[in-house]
C-alpha cells in the first residue's frame, strides 16, 4: 500500500504477556518515529529511528518497551509484561527524512485487562 | 509548562462558518505540522509549514516564525470537517512536540 501500515489494529492482552506491535512505513522513508496515546491524553513521543543511526530512545516509558527496525523497513514495538497503563493508542509515522512531512499509520489499539 | 499551546480546546460551527485554530509554541523549529485525527484515531498530516502560508482546498496554514505562531482556517466549514486538529513542533526533525488538539464539531 501507499500510506503507513499497522498491525494488528485492536490487540486485548492479559496483564502481564508480551505483545508486539508492527509498522510498515512508506517505501523509501528513512524516518521512523513511534508515539503512543492514551485515552483522553495527548501524543507521546516513544521513539524515533532515522536510516541506520542509534535510534532516539528518550521517550521509551520504562524497561519493559522497546523497539527494532532492520535498516529502512519494518519496525517492531514490544512491551514486556504488559500493565494496565500501557493501554493506549500506539501510532507509528513515517518521514521521507529528517525534518520532513509525516504521515502516520492508522495505529494499534491495546487493551490490557 | 507546554512546548505547544493550541486554543480554542473545544470548538462548535455552524456549517459554513469560517473557522480559526491557533497554535502557539516556545521552542526554535524546524517545521510546525498539522494533523487531523478523525473520531476512530487515524491522524492525517494536513500541513508541514517552515514559513509563510499553505493552502489546500479549504485548509488554509499560515505560520510567524518570529511570533511563533500559527493558525489553521477551514473556510466554508462542513460536518466533515469535524475531527480533532493537532498542531505539532518539529525543533529538530528528529521528534515533535504536540498540543492537545482542539476539537472541532460542525454542526449541520
Amino acid at each position: 500500500g501507499a500510506g503507513v501500515s499497522q498491525s494488528p489494529s485492536n490487540k486485548v492482552t492479559e496483564k502481564g504477556k508480551d505483545v508486539e506491535l508492527r509498522c510498515d512505513p512508506i517505501s523509501g522513508h528513512t524516518a521512523l518515529y513511534w508515539y503512543r496515546q492514551r485515552l483522553g491524553q495527548g501524543l507521546e513521543f516513544l521513539i524515533y529511528f532515522q536510516g541506520n543511526s542509534a535510534p532516539d530512545k528518550s521517550g521509551l516509558p520504562s524497561d519493559r518497551f522497546s523497539a527494532e527496525r532492520t535498516g529502512e523497513s519494518v519496525s517492531t514495538l514490544t512491551i514486556q509484561r504488559t500493565q494496565q497503563e500501557d493501554s493506549a493508542v500506539y501510532l507509528c509515522a513515517s518521514s521521507l527524512r529528517l525534518a520532513t512531512e509525516a504521515f502516520f499509520g492508522q495505529g494499534t489499539r491495546l487493551t490490557v485487562v | 509548562k507546554n512546548e505547544v499551546e493550541q486554543s480554542p480546546q473545544n470548538l462548535t460551527a455552524q456549517e459554513g462558518e469560517f473557522i480559526t485554530i491557533n497554535c502557539s509554541y516556545s521552542v526554535g523549529i524546524s517545521a510546525l505540522h498539522w494533523l487531523q485525527q478523525h473520531p476512530g484515531g487515524g491522524i492525517v498530516s494536513l500541513f508541514m509549514l517552515s514559513s509563510g502560508k499553505k493552502k489546500h482546498g479549504r485548509l488554509i496554514a499560515t505560520i510567524n516564525i518570529q511570533e511563533k505562531h500559527s493558525s489553521l482556517h477551514i473556510t466554508a466549514s462542513h460536518p466533515r470537517d469535524s475531527a480533532v486538529y493537532i498542531c505539532a513542533v518539529s525543533p529538530t526533525g528528529n521528534q515533535f512536540y504536540f498540543g492537545t488538539g482542539t476539537s472541532l464539531t460542525v454542526i449541520p
